[in-house]
């Protein structure tokens, strides 16, 4: 089963743009993450972000995560090209647990 | 570092056959892989969840006697899709967990594409 869901379902923007995807769960979580999978492909970890942190950054990355809301976002800023894929949140329960992936959104970047 | 493959990368078979697919660990000992299957524009689901030297533990709806599932080593585990159907056409992707590493991380392969005719 899923357990987060992600809107939106798919976003186009113009490149340059920044990029914002929203990330929702259900259960209480011990970490967050956020993968990036280019189609057809395996995918890529890009940030983890575990409960007691609030915000994480990584290049032109940043995650948000509100426990209170139950919601996660990735930002992605001066979007390129080369980051037009799909992205996927997956919620762990434990640290060393499996992990359960949202629904994805499907990002493309308009040159 | 933490290079997941898989093998082979798609596979075409007939109905009522058995594939495999495997997937390696090439630079770390994996404790823990998991299997998730993939259909076309949707996102990963789990299957099971396999370590080395035990019985792998599958997600709810997965048959375990269909989709068997072996850990022999500490860098490989396999997926069996025994008497292949159309409907089990999909793409299958591994991921693994490292010993001594980010417990919290998983190395994911490059997926596995399988038609069943």
């Amino acid at each position: 089963s899923q357990q987060g869901e992600e809107d939106p379902q798919a976003l186009s923007i113009q490149e340059g743009e920044n990029a914002t995807m929203n990330c929702s769960y259900k259960t209480s979580i011990n970490n967050l993450q956020w993968y990036r999978q280019n189609s057809g492909r395996g995918l890529v970890h890009l940030i983890l972000i575990r409960s007691n942190e609030r915000e994480k950054h990584s290049g032109r990355l940043r995650v948000t995560l509100d426990t209170s809301k139950k919601s996660s976002s990735l930002l992605i800023t001066a979007s390129r090209a080369a980051d037009t894929a799909s992205y996927f949140c997956a919620t762990g329960y434990s640290s060393a647990s499996k992990i359960i992936f949202g629904s994805g959104t499907r990002l493309s970047i308009r040159p | 570092g933490a290079v997941v493959s898989q093998h082979p990368s798609r596979v075409i078979c007939k109905s009522g056959t058995s594939v495999k697919i495997e997937c390696r660990s090439l630079d770390f000992q994996a404790t823990t892989m998991f299997w998730y299957r993939q259909f076309p524009k949707q996102s990963l689901m789990l299957m099971a969840t396999s370590n080395e030297g035990s019985k792998a533990t599958y997600e709810q709806g997965v048959e375990k006697d269909k989709f068997l599932i072996n850990h022999a080593s500490l860098t490989l585990s396999t997926l069996t899709v025994t008497s292949a159907h159309p409907e089990d056409s999909s793409f299958y992707i591994c991921s693994a967990r490292a010993r001594g590493l980010d417990q919290e991380t998983q190395y994911f392969g490059p997926g596995t594409r399988l038609l069943v005719l």
